[in-house]
């Protein structure tokens, strides 16, 4: 199970974090990502951590203004979100990878909404 | 950056139908590519992967098919559960999705 908070309103370029808590799998043995949609939009992949917080890669609408982390004794991923445009609005959804020989998403957790407006 | 374009965006059938939604990538892929199903309000649900591979406890009327560039995923004998949002996603390099595929009540 994927539990995503720390969603909410904040101002353009100013900053919010996520969190995704996990349970019921050994969270230190899978890569985990954040995927997005804005509203009424499709789905967009955002940033991706491997099981051992190396590799990271990140989509380029965020890079430079995200910092993905996570937290293998807390069970914990995060999603640090500065300069926050009005274009990343949406509804931000943790995912885990598959497993190690495929990199689909095999489970979501129910999203957070994040909106930015002044 | 690899592109994935579905088609069509929208597509209106029949309990019964059998439903065909395509999905083109802008280089070869190989196999590595994942359907999702996405309801109004929920988070997307993995159907198959490594294009043709069916997820854990999703019904056999889904079904998957392709390599390289062209993809389809296929629905037999649609249910009224079935009446969703389609995403197809590669994986090949990063991870990039289609644009979506409705599939609505005729």
């Amino acid at each position: 199970q994927l539990v995503e908070s720390g969603g909410g309103l904040a101002q353009p370029g100013g900053s919010l974090r996520l969190s995704c808590e996990a349970s019921k799998f050994t969270f230190s043995s899978y890569g985990m990502n954040w995927v997005r949609q804005a509203p009424g939009k499709g789905l967009e992949w955002v940033s991706h951590i491997s099981s051992s917080g190396s590799p990271i890669y990140y989509a380029d609408s965020v890079k430079g203004r995200f910092t993905i982390s996570r937290d293998n004794a807390k069970n914990s991923l995060y999603l640090q979100m500065n300069s926050l445009r009005a274009e990343d609005t949406a509804v931000y959804y943790c995912a885990r990878v598959t497993s190690s020989d495929d990199y689909s998403f095999d489970y979501w957790g129910q999203g957070t909404l994040v909106t930015v407006s002044s | 950056d690899i592109q994935m374009t579905q088609s069509p965006s929208t597509l209106s059938a029949s309990v019964g139908d059998r439903v065909t939604i395509t999905c083109r990538a802008s280089q070869s892929i190989s196999s590595w590519l994942a359907w999702y199903q996405q309801k109004p309000g929920k988070a997307p649900k993995l159907l198959i992967y490594k294009a043709s591979s069916l997820e854990s406890g999703v019904p056999s009327r889904f079904s998957g098919s392709g390599s390289g560039t062209e993809f389809t995923l296929t629905i037999n004998t649609l249910q009224p559960d079935d009446f969703a949002t389609y995403y197809c996603q590669q994986y090949y390099s990063y991870w990039t999705f289609g644009q979506g595929t409705k599939v609505e009540i005729k």
